[in-house]
C-alpha cells in the first residue's frame, strides 16, 4: 500500500516554457502533499506544503508566482514550474501524507527535469 | 546548528558487517522519527519510523530512539551490497504542522 506516482518521470523542455509534474496518491487519500527539490549530491529541499482545498504553503525563498501548486483532490497535487530556465533542471519530487504529525511520508518516483 | 544533524560518510562496511547509522536532532518537542533510504538517481523510501524510546526491529534493521538525549540510530544488521545508498533521517514535530526535516543523509556502502 502507499503508492505515489509522478508523471512525467523525466522532461525536457526549452528556456520560458512551462512544465506541469503531476503526483498522485494511488491507494489512499493524501491530506497532505509535499513538493521537494533536489540538486546532483545535495539533500532534499522543501519547496512547499500543499493541502487538499487550500493554498499551498511555500517555504522561505521559493517563488510561489514561479512554482505553482495546486491540490485538487485527495489524491491528486501538481506543480507547475512556470518559464523555466535552465537554473530550475532539477529532481523534483513529491510525497503524500495522510496527514497528521506522526504519519510518514511516501514519496514519489521522483521527475527529472532539463531546461535546454 | 542544523535542526536534524547526521555525519555525512561515507560510512564503508563490509558485507556481513553492521552498520551504525546516527541522528541528533535539537527540537525537544519532535515526536515522530523515520528513516528513509535514497539510492542514487531515485526518490527516497521508508525504512522505519519510531515513536518511542527504545528499540524497533524490522527484519535487519532496528531503529532506536533516545528522546533525552536527543538522538535516534538506525543499525542494519548482516549488511549486504543491496544497501549501499544514502540514508535520510527525518523528524517531525507538533510545532512544523506535519513537515518532515531531513537530515543531509549519510552516506553507506557495503563492500563486498
Amino acid at each position: 500500500g502507499a503508492v505515489v506516482s509522478q508523471h512525467p518521470s523525466r522532461v525536457i523542455c526549452k528556456s520560458g516554457t512551462s512544465v506541469k509534474i503531476e503526483c498522485r496518491s494511488l491507494d489512499f487519500q493524501a491530506t497532505t502533499m509535499f513538493w521537494y527539490r533536489q540538486f546532483p549530491k545535495q539533500s532534499l529541499m522543501l519547496m512547499a506544503t500543499s493541502n487538499e482545498g487550500s493554498k499551498a504553503t511555500y517555504e522561505q525563498g521559493v517563488e510561489k508566482d514561479k512554482f505553482l501548486i495546486n491540490h485538487a483532490s485527495l489524491t491528486l497535487s501538481t506543480l507547475t514550474v512556470t518559464s523555466a530556465h535552465p537554473e530550475d533542471s532539477s529532481f523534483y519530487i513529491c510525497s503524500a501524507s495522510f496527514s497528521g504529525v506522526d504519519y510518514e511520508q511516501y514519496f514519489g518516483p521522483g521527475t527529472r527535469l532539463t531546461v535546454t | 546548528q542544523k535542526e536534524v544533524e547526521q555525519n555525512s560518510g561515507p560510512l564503508s562496511v563490509p558485507e556481513g558487517a553492521i552498520a551504525s547509522l546516527n541522528c541528533t536532532y535539537s527540537d525537544r518537542g519532535s515526536q515522530s522519527f523515520f528513516w528513509y533510504r535514497q539510492y542514487s538517481g531515485k526518490s527516497p523510501e521508508l525504512i522505519m519510523f519510531i515513536y518511542s524510546n527504545g528499540d524497533k526491529e524490522d527484519g535487519r534493521f532496528t531503529a532506536q530512539l533516545n528522546k533525552a538525549s536527543q538522538y535516534v540510530s538506525l543499525l542494519i544488521r548482516d549488511s549486504q551490497p543491496s544497501d549501499s545508498a544514502t540514508y535520510l533521517c527525518a523528524v517531525n514535530s507538533n510545532t512544523n504542522a506535519g513537515k518532515s526535516t531531513f537530515g543531509d543523509g549519510t552516506t553507506l556502502t557495503v563492500k563486498p
